[in-house]
């Protein structure tokens, strides 16, 4: 069984641009969630999309947004980049029926590590 | 809210001993999981164990265990018999009714011959 796969793995950008990664969860997981990490803040929750709806979402400004798909791939979007926007992103995935991501583990990818010049 | 503490910044251990990487967590949830991963220089985040507040076992996998004690909010990692390979960072996780995960600021642990 394929992992959860991310793309790119890494990406340069300049500031005031925009940028999506993707991500395609394991087969048959419906919950994929992103997160942030930074040397500074660690590990931050960015949010979490379910059968296509954002179920959660973290405490991060406007301009990051993301989307899921019927085929659960999600996408994140962040525009208008900063300097302080440069950090590993990852995805996780879950089956998540119920229960909610207390009983259910969530599986990561590789990162897409965004550099911001 | 809900916490995540890991107090050891780094850890040393000689290869095939075994070594405890601490974790505690605050929450008000009656339901919750708690997880820990390894995380390589690559960057992935690789699940190793998981634990539920209602499970009364200790949840053990392979050379991984936790040691979970409710009263004291604590959720160790034990890892027996250490190889090279474990050298990572290692980060403890929970999730509750505010389904994400909760991080803390990780232990790097490094295993040398």
């Amino acid at each position: 069984k394929a992992g959860v796969t991310q793309t790119p793995r890494y990406l340069i950008k300049t500031r005031g641009q925009q940028v999506t990664l993707s991500c395609s969860p394991i087969s048959g997981h419906r919950s994929v969630s992103w997160y942030q990490q930074t040397p500074g803040q660690g590990l931050q929750f960015l949010f979490e999309y379910f059968s296509e709806t954002q179920r959660n979402k973290g405490n991060f400004p406007g301009r990051f947004s993301g989307r899921q798909f019927s085929n659960s791939r999600s996408e994140m979007n962040v525009s208008t980049l900063e300097l302080g926007d440069s950090a590993l992103y990852l995805c996780a995935s879950s089956f998540s029926p119920s229960g909610g991501l207390a009983k259910n583990i969530q599986y990561f990818g590789a990162g897409t590590r965004l550099s911001v010049l | 809210a809900q916490k995540i503490t890991q107090t050891q910044p780094g850890m040393f251990v000689q290869e095939k001993e075994a070594v405890t990487l601490d974790c505690t967590y605050d929450t008000s949830d009656q339901s919750y999981g708690l997880f820990w991963y390894k995380q390589p220089s690559s960057g992935e985040m690789i699940f190793l164990i998981y634990q539920g507040s209602y499970d009364e076992q200790n949840a053990t996998e392979g050379r991984y265990s936790l040691n979970f004690q409710k009263a004291r909010k604590s959720a160790n990692l034990v890892i027996s018999a250490s190889q090279l390979g474990d050298s990572a960072m290692y980060f403890c996780a929970m999730a509750g009714n505010t389904d994400k995960l909760i991080f803390g600021t990780g232990t790097r642990l490094q295993v040398f011959p």
